[in-house]
């Protein structure tokens, strides 16, 4: 299966520590969006890329949230001195990137933070 | 201010009911986009409706697209107990933008 990858799929740790998440988009995707979700919510946007350019960050990505997808593959999203507030799945998804309007959107199973 | 507002938030039902849920906004779309996500999992498209009135049949499932193209509902017939899950409804305007969603549970 060629779908989204995301590791890992869970993360435990303690409030003030870093933590590093990945994602594998579908090879021949160009967009690639990061999305967090809280219990009973709609996922809540984060920021995309089209190939290596970040190309928009919500106001929700605090100074404290990097992502970054150097060779515009693979991303990564770090998380510096987490915070009790950042608990929650962190769900990374891909398109083709050939619209500007209606691009079918891919989701990974999504990495579930817990801050304790 | 939210951009979609769907309803119910939740919805519990026995097997073999009719439901409907609603996507609503006082925005205009060019399309609208329907998942459905599983506990532990990410959403995934069930279907796109793009033109004003539009109807589109999966199975079971029926999908509506308002004439103004600002609201969007969802039918199911006959629930199952596979049918449960977080139903969103989402347009696409660079990325998607989700509503809240509808929790539902559908017991056997």
């Amino acid at each position: 299966d060629t779908g989204v990858s995301q590791n890992p799929r869970h993360k435990i740790t303690k409030r003030g520590q870093n933590v590093t998440f990945r994602c594998d988009p579908i090879s021949e995707h160009n967009r690639l969006y990061w999305y967090r979700q809280t219990l009973g919510q709609g996922p809540e946007f984060l920021t995309y890329f089209q190939n290596e350019a970040q190309l928009e960050k919500s106001r929700l990505l605090s100074d404290r949230f990097s992502a970054e997808r150097p060779k515009g593959s693979f991303s990564t999203l770090e998380i510096q001195r987490t915070e009790q507030g950042d608990s929650a799945m962190y769900l990374c998804a891909s398109s083709l990137g050939t619209r500007v309007d209606n691009e079918k959107l891919f989701f990974g199973s999504g990495t579930q933070l817990s801050v304790l | 201010t939210q951009l979609l507002e769907q309803s119910p938030q939740f919805l519990s039902i026995q097997e073999g009911e009719n439901l409907t849920v609603y996507c609503n906004s006082s925005s205009v779309f060019s399309s609208l986009q329907w998942y459905r996500q599983e506990p532990g999992e990410g959403p995934v498209l069930l279907v796109t409706v793009v033109t004003g009135g539009e109807v589109k049949k999966l199975k079971r499932l029926t999908f509506q697209f308002g004439d103004a193209r600002k609201d969007s509902s969802l039918h199911i017939t006959a629930a199952q107990p596979g049918d449960t899950g977080l139903y969103l409804c989402a347009p696409f305007r660079g990325k998607l933008i989700f509503g809240q969603g509808t929790e539902l549970s559908v017991k056997p």
